[in-house]
């Protein structure tokens, strides 16, 4: 089964404390993506992918850092989390290329409160 | 910025009503997919379309481009309580770039 994982499902952590979100895909989809989903404000592309070790900025990239060390996964790593930081996080594959002819999956979500 | 709306933002029905949501901008896309998103997942793509006045249908669910792919109408016909979800609008402004609307939150009350 075609599938994105990710883990926690759910993190609650302190401002300063260290913490990563992990990314799996079963698809051997050369393009992965971090999205954050905040109330009104639709999903907003935090950081993509399009191959191994190939990594770049997406449109809200600040406090955030990745890693593409391996093609199945795409970790998300927060230094030094801040309350503003609190929100819905997704991580996405596909196949590279047009984006109009190939599927991009999600994973379920992992919802981060950071006190 | 290109600004992206979706309307309405919230809305509630009963079992077997019509409905039409729309989702609006000023800039010509080169192509548009809509997702739903059930409490608790992640959103699932229903429908890519790529041609201006373009219409696909999916069961129930009828989507538009239009004619000139700024705007886009998903409308389901009887709409039954697993239709419940937020229905987000994802045009892509380029080859391999998506932006994602704020979404329509639907509720069909049995």
């Amino acid at each position: 089964e075609a599938q994105v994982t990710q883990n926690p499902r759910y993190l609650i952590t302190v401002t300063g404390k260290k913490l990563t979100v992990t990314c799996s895909q079963n698809m051997n989809h050369e393009y992965m993506s971090w999205y954050r989903q905040d109330p009104g404000l639709g999903l907003r592309q935090i950081y993509y992918s399009m191959n191994v070790e190939v990594t770049d900025k997406g449109d809200v990239p600040e406090g955030y850092k990745v890693s593409r060390k391996e093609k199945r996964n795409f970790p998300l790593i927060l230094e030094s989390p801040s309350p503003n930081q609190t929100s819905l996080y997704f991580c996405a594959s596909r196949q590279a290329g047009e984006i109009a002819k190939n599927i991009q999956y999600f994973g379920a979500g992992t919802r981060l409160s950071v006190l | 910025t290109q600004l992206l709306e979706q309307s309405p933002q919230f809305l509630s029905i009963q079992e077997g009503e019509n409905l039409t949501v729309y989702c609006n901008s000023s800039s010509v896309f080169s192509s548009l997919q809509w997702y739903r998103q059930e409490p608790g997942e992640g959103p699932v793509l229903l429908v890519t379309v790529v041609t201006g006045g373009e219409v696909k249908k999916l069961k129930r669910l009828t989507f538009q481009f239009g004619d000139a792919r700024k705007d886009s109408s998903l409308h389901i016909t009887a709409a039954q309580p697993g239709d419940t979800g937020l229905y987000l609008c994802a045009p892509h402004t380029s080859y391999d770039k998506v932006i994602f609307g704020p979404g329509t939150s639907l509720s069909v009350i049995p």
